[in-house]
């Protein structure tokens, strides 16, 4: 069965960090991936998602950006963190043949 | 530009009640839509997905009914129990691979 995990659980960072978060897909090949934020009381924003390696698309232009280094792995970094970025980070992964979408556990981060 | 909606933002039920959580979209060319359950602090859940040439799905005490010329989609539950309370997202996607959720309706269910 495929599996996605997502790590750190929790976050703390201070304005002007740099940050990296990490997502991996188990039981799957050549899934689409998908980093989802998530503000308190807001609706999932999409911010990046990949149909392959390197193949990364930016929904929303920002100070983050997103790596495919792997196939079944996804990386959402920044240089410099804004209070701004503070907020609920989900990835996820799907594939047409399986047309749902899985999300991990989540990231909750807090830059201050 | 598909634009997803849901009501009510949140509403409070006691336990055993049966109750309807309402999604609407704004492009009936859908492929699919998606039902899912968010904990607090937590992922989310897929509960049902709704082909867009289907009218229902349903799983055990959930039934999820799609009308797409209608741009609508119902969640009921039925026999509601406390361990049913949390946010519910619907999400409908035109070609399986993008997306977009509506802002969930949060549940409670007292005992």
């Amino acid at each position: 069965s495929q599996t996605i995990h997502q790590w750190p659980a929790t976050l703390v960072q201070p304005v002007g960090s740099p940050l990296s978060l990490e997502c991996t897909v188990e039981g799957t090949s050549n899934p689409n991936l998908y980093w989802y934020r998530q503000a308190a009381g807001r609706g999932l924003q999409l911010l990046f998602y990949s149909v392959g390696i390197g193949q990364i698309s930016s929904e929303v232009p920002q100070n983050l950006s997103a790596s495919r280094p792997q196939d079944r792995q996804f990386i959402l970094s920044s240089k410099k963190l804004l209070l701004s970025d503070s907020g609920f980070y989900l990835c996820a992964w799907s594939r047409v043949s399986v047309e749902k979408l899985f999300f991990g556990s989540g990231t909750q981060l807090s830059v201050l | 530009k598909q634009e997803v909606t849901q009501i009510p933002a949140a509403l409070s039920v006691p336990e055993g009640e049966n109750l309807v959580l309402n999604c609407s979209f704004t492009d009936s060319a859908i492929y699919n839509l998606q039902w899912f359950r968010q904990d607090p602090g937590k992922g989310l859940t897929s509960l049902l997905l709704i082909q867009s040439s289907q009218r229902e799905q349903t799983s055990g005490r959930l039934n999820a009914s799609l009308d797409k010329s209608s741009g609508r989609s119902t969640l009921y539950i039925a026999a509601s129990q406390p361990g049913d309370s949390a946010t519910y997202l619907c999400a409908v996607t035109v070609d399986g691979q993008n997306f977009v959720f509506g802002p969930g309706t949060r549940l409670s269910v007292l005992p």
